[in-house]
């Protein structure tokens, strides 16, 4: 079976903090995403990447930046961390063909006091 | 891609079929009908998904209307397990194209 792992399932940060989310992918995926989900506002995309380096805005990118050194690896980074950031992040990854099937991770649930 | 409207909510009982509907009256034709769930506390998880046809799997049938512009998911004999939020969504089968994911349909499976 696929697996997206996603390093933290809970994170507790504090303003200003850096930090970083992790996400591994085993099944050679060359599309990864990054989602954020809030109550009423449902999954939002905040960075995708199609290929290693690569990496494209989504919905809601400020106050995020990803990295993509290798195929298997998606890092979401917060630079500056905010209480507005408080939320489920999922990462996701797919094929670059036959992308119909996303297949996500549990999801880290950050909370920045 | 077009916009999809679903029911917030439905209830159904166990060993009964679900039936979940969607509207996409705006669907163009080379958009496809895809069905996620998201289970409590966990990431959404791939159904099914359909063009023209309707379609099956191990989960579960598509019945898409011969217009287009609404389709039924069918989960045949629900179970408890099936308790969880129902997304539907169209979209281009593009290269890296986004799934933009609306609220959904809460389905309850109830004892």
């Amino acid at each position: 079976d696929v697996k997206v792992t996603q390093s933290s399932r809970y994170l507790v940060k504090r303003t200003g903090e850096k930090v970083f989310l992790e996400c591994v992918q085993d099944m050679d995926h060359e599309n990864m995403f990054w989602y954020r989900q809030d109550p009423g506002l449902g999954l939002r995309l905040i960075y995708f990447s199609y290929d290693v380096k690569m990496k494209e805005k989504g919905d809601i990118p400020e106050g995020y930046s990803v990295s993509r050194e290798k195929k298997e690896r998606f890092s979401l980074i917060l630079e500056s961390a905010s209480t507005n950031q408080t939320s489920m992040y999922l990462c996701a990854s797919s094929h670059i063909w036959g992308g119909e099937k996303l297949f996500f991770g549990s999801g880290t649930q950050l909370s920045v006091l | 891609d077009a916009k999809t409207t679903q029911p917030p909510s439905m209830d159904c009982a166990e060993g009964r079929a679900a039936n979940l509907p969607c509207n996409h009256s705006t669907i163009s034709g080379n958009e496809y009908v895809y069905w996620y769930r998201q289970i409590h506390s966990q990431g959404p998880q791939y159904i099914i998904h359909g063009l023209k046809n309707n379609e099956t799997n191990e989960m579960a049938s598509l019945i898409i209307t011969e217009d287009r512009k609404s389709s039924t998911l069918i989960l045949p004999h629900a179970t408890l397990r099936d308790t969880a939020v129902y997304y539907c969504i169209v979209r281009i089968d593009n290269y890296g194209q986004n799934f933009v994911f609306g609220p959904g349909t809460r389905l309850s499976v109830l004892p």
